[in-house]
């Protein structure tokens, strides 16, 4: 099966650089997803690493050390729209590709 | 452009009734999903369908149909409602490569008495 690890709760204060961790057991991974979501709503893409390395997307960048599984978040100039929580989920192959999402990292962004 | 649609958006059941929660998407993808959350848990996969006419298990099937009605709809069936049942449920909707990024609805919070 698959398990992921990431924080419960993280905060920090308008402005500030946060990285959110995510370490994963699985077998056939093809790759890492971080999704968003707002107070309960629909959760929302972010970024997907298929790849080691780093992958820039405006403000966020997600990063994969696939010999480590191991990946973070990182979220620069944070805005007080950035509290929400945030998902890792990993895409495996068995039979079908389907994603095993994180138990979510609450971010509370402060003034 | 409404992309995943999701009905009802609130429900009230009693232990016992039956009810389907309906899903629709209009991207054209062929590949469809139903998620529960509960409180303090990720998404956890109950049903999905890689494509009109097949559906599998998820990591949650137990208690659940789905029916795939065409490549549009995917709907979510509870024969039998449970309290242990009451959750949020989110139908999602991909295309076919393995990178390609699940799309949301705004989710059925069910509640069962």
């Amino acid at each position: 099966g698959q398990s992921l690890e990431q924080p419960s709760e993280v905060t920090a204060v308008e402005g500030a650089i946060v990285q959110i961790n995510c370490t994963y057991q699985t077998s056939g991974f093809y790759g890492l997803s971080w999704y968003q979501q707002h107070d309960g709503g629909a959760p929302t893409f972010l970024s997907y690493n298929g790849l080691d390395g780093l992958e820039e997307t405006g403000r966020f960048s997600s990063f994969l050390s696939r010999s480590d599984s191991y990946g973070y978040l990182l979220l620069q100039e944070l805005q007080m729209k950035d509290s929400a929580s945030y998902f890792c989920a990993v895409r495996s192959y068995s039979g079908y590709s389907t994603l095993t999402f994180g138990k979510g990292t609450m971010l509370l962004v402060s003034p | 452009n409404a992309g995943v649609t999701q009905t009802p958006k609130f429900q009230v059941l009693k232990t016992g009734q039956s009810m389907t929660l309906q899903c629709a998407q209009d991207m054209n993808h062929n590949s469809m999903y139903w998620y529960r959350q509960d409180p303090g848990m990720g998404l956890r996969l109950i049903y999905y369908s890689a494509s009109e006419g097949t559906t599998d298990k998820g990591e949650v099937p137990n208690g659940y149909n789905v029916s795939r009605l065409n490549k549009r709809e995917f709907s979510l069936r509870l024969e039998s409602a449970a309290p242990s049942q009451t959750s949020v449920y989110f139908c999602a909707s991909s295309g076919a490569s393995s990178n390609q990024p699940q799309h949301f609805g705004d989710g059925t919070r069910l509640s069962i008495l």
